[in-house]
């Protein structure tokens, strides 16, 4: 039972281009959306978040757009740049009860930015 | 200047082997926390653990216990290892668990553990 889906395993971009990356979820009780980047060899590094109260957060090159009664979540880089490439994983946060907080991920995409 | 760590990186063992994967983050964060990532890549949490008591347990066998000797370390135990064990597990950190933040976790680079 996969909450939080990314359905494209794979994008290519050209640098300068912008790269969108999209999430969808199922489960109406998450409260917060993150983003991951992770490296090859390396764990996952917090890139953005989003409160479920928002629909707009920008940090940078990067904006992430909530559209909560279509449960889906987007990931923009603008302009991409060949060191973006990466696997970006979708992540949702809800209570879990016992006080208590858990984050469910998706599969990931991998980013590809051509020079 | 490490903030997550995990020692060994890689981990090859027999099965039926029990072996242990160690944790350790300097960020002072009151919560740390394991993960599984198979070989589909999901990433699936397995452990969290809150000023030494478990507040997070999913439906993993057993054999998988944590150990966490102090708020800064956490480490994973594991018991008669299958191959169906084989994958790479992720140690992280976050503060503030209780407080509605944004619970970043901060994430080890990782153990790839192969089980033959």
């Amino acid at each position: 039972d996969q909450q939080v889906k990314q359905n494209s395993p794979s994008l290519s971009v050209q640098e300068g281009r912008i790269s969108i990356l999209n999430c969808d979820y199922t489960n109406s009780m998450f409260d917060y959306f993150l983003w991951y980047k992770k490296y090859p060899a390396e764990g996952p590094t917090f890139l953005i978040s989003i409160s479920s109260i928002k629909d707009k957060n920008e940090d940078g090159r990067f904006t992430v757009f909530l559209n909560k009664s279509a449960k889906h979540l987007s990931l923009h880089i603008v302009p991409s740049q060949p060191g973006d490439s990466a696997v970006y994983f979708c992540a949702a946060k809800r209570y879990s009860g016992a006080g208590s907080y858990q984050l469910t991920f998706g599969k990931g995409t991998k980013l590809s930015v051509i020079p | 200047d490490t903030a997550v760590s995990q020692t060994p990186k890689y981990l090859v063992t027999q099965m039926g082997n029990d072996k242990s994967i160690k944790c350790e983050q300097n960020l002072g964060h009151d919560t740390m926390y394991w993960y599984k990532q198979d070989s589909k890549k999901f990433l699936k949490i397995m452990f969290s653990y809150n000023n030494k008591e478990l507040i997070i347990n999913e439906t993993v066998p057993n054999r998988f216990s944590p150990k966490s000797p102090d708020k800064a370390h956490l480490n994973l135990h594991i018991n008669s290892l299958e191959l169906g064990d084989s994958a790479v597990y992720f140690c992280a950190s976050s503060q503030d668990w209780a407080s509605g933040a944004t619970n970043e976790q901060f994430f080890g680079p990782g153990t790839r553990l192969t089980v033959l």
